[in-house]
């Protein structure tokens, strides 16, 4: 059983406000990651941190940043949420530093107005 | 450019049919990973493979990794509405250590 966390599981905003999204994991495990994902479609990599003070830019490219303060925490902030922003949001985690299994929090569905 | 396709995109079949779906990619993976996901959920890892040629069996799930490490199949026996969902297949190459995920297959089983 997995024991990642994100909050909140479903967020509706208007445009221009500033949010963030929370991640936590009590596993201990040193890289985490966020992804975009829309309903029923491909995972995209917009973030991932090999551990404190560490992050780094995915794949796609994301107006979102975030940080690294504590292991267990990685949040998501967007300064100035867009329509365009609206999507699923996933926080995963994994341990060490091989190809290993990554674990998924349940997601947090953004809906921008 | 994706780094793995998956194909097909989109199943619908029904209860007690077989099916397979397909991970690839023009690239050497050293480890290949299936995960399924279900709406509203996070995904959940079901295999990982590691050895080119490689075939491990979960229940009525049969997953296979290509000799040349560049493909992958997931092979369900008498699918069951349980099934339906998202099945995501993620390798990883020699260099770094990020996963890249597939394009993603939706499968729905129809009782």
């Amino acid at each position: 059983e997995a024991d990642i966390y994100q909050t909140p599981r479903y967020l509706v905003i208007g445009t221009g406000k500033k949010i963030t999204l929370e991640c936590s994991q009590t596993m201990g495990h040193d890289k985490m990651y966020w992804y975009q994902q829309d309903p029923g479609m491909e995972l995209h990599l917009i973030h991932y941190s090999y551990g404190v003070n560490s992050t780094e830019k995915g794949d796609l490219s994301s107006e979102s940043t975030v940080s690294r303060i504590r292991t267990e925490h990685f949040p998501l902030t967007l300064e100035s949420a867009r329509p365009s922003h609206t999507s699923q949001y996933l926080c995963a985690s994994s341990e060490g530093a091989g190809q290993e299994t990554q674990y998924f929090g349940p997601g947090t569905r953004l809906l921008v107005l | 450019t994706q780094l793995l396709e998956q194909s097909p995109q989109f199943l619908s079949i029904q209860e007690g049919e077989n099916l397979t779906v397909y991970c690839n990619s023009s690239s050497v993976f050293s480890s290949l990973q299936w995960y399924r996901q279900e709406p509203g959920e996070g995904p959940v890892l079901l295999v990982t493979v590691v050895t080119g040629g490689e075939v491990k069996k979960l229940k009525r799930l049969t997953f296979q990794f290509g000799d040349a490490r560049k493909d992958s199949s997931l092979h369900i026996t008498a699918a069951q509405p349980g099934d339906t969902g998202l099945y995501l297949c993620a390798g990883g190459l020699n260099t770094g250590n990020q996963f890249y995920f597939g394009t993603g297959t939706s499968l729905t089983v129809i009782p």
